[in-house]
């Protein structure tokens, strides 16, 4: 199985701060660690992955931070907006092989003050 | 038009109730999934299926149940509703080789 734990649980971040989310995982089969997004009243979707070849993946204001050797990653988002408060999830891949779904965090929920 | 949909969008219904939640997606993928989403215990998997013939067990899979219909329909069943199944349900979809998952808007299911 796979555990992952996710903090904080909630985030208020000023307009133009940056917020930083946390993720750790136990053992894993695969490398694949994506962070979902969640708006109110709608699934998740998926925001940015990393296949940990590299230890940083950058999308625009969104940045991956992995470290294999302490089992944990994190989300940075620079220059947060208030369009930026949602709920989000890391997630990691099953800490044995033969499996191929995803194990969630709890989620953190943010909130962008303008 | 969402890709995933996901029927009906809310429900309420009675304890020891049979209810079916439906998913129906057009994007033409196999792998379907069935999650459970509770505050402050984020995303469960209840069962998923990689395609018509497979289906899975996830983390929390007792007293619910599936059945693939074809590659575009997966739908959860309860057999006998108790309170604590209150959630929010989505079905995702995903493509072999790509490990992205497709969201659902959810179903919001409430047992009295």
């Amino acid at each position: 199985q796979q555990q992952v734990k996710q903090s904080p649980q909630s985030l208020i971040v000023q307009k133009g701060g940056i917020s930083i989310i946390n993720c750790a995982y136990e053992n894993t089969a695969f490398d694949y660690f994506p962070w979902y997004q969640q708006f109110p009243g709608k699934g998740p979707a998926l925001l940015i992955a990393i296949r940990p070849d590299v230890s940083e993946k950058k999308e625009g204001r969104f940045t991956i931070s992995f470290n294999k050797s302490a089992k944990q990653f994190s989300l940075h988002i620079m220059d947060s907006q208030p369009g930026d408060s949602a709920t989000y999830f890391c997630a990691a891949p099953p800490g044995q092989t033969g499996a191929n779904n995803l194990f969630f965090g709890t989620g953190t929920r943010l909130t962008v003050i303008p | 038009d969402a890709d995933v949909t996901q029927t009906p969008r809310n429900r309420i219904t009675k304890t020891g109730k049979r209810i079916m939640l439906e998913c129906s997606q057009t994007k033409g993928h196999d792998r379907m999934y069935w999650y459970r989403q509770d505050p402050g215990l984020g995303l469960r998997l209840i069962y998923y299926s990689f395609d018509v013939k497979d289906i899975n067990k996830g983390e929390i899979s007792d007293g619910y149940s599936v059945s693939r219909q074809a590659q575009a329909k997966f739908s959860l069943s309860l057999e006998s509703a108790i309170p604590n199944q209150t959630a929010l349900y989505f079905c995702a979809t995903g493509f072999p080789g790509t490990d992205t998952q497709y969201f659902g808007p959810g179903t919001r299911l409430t047992v009295l």
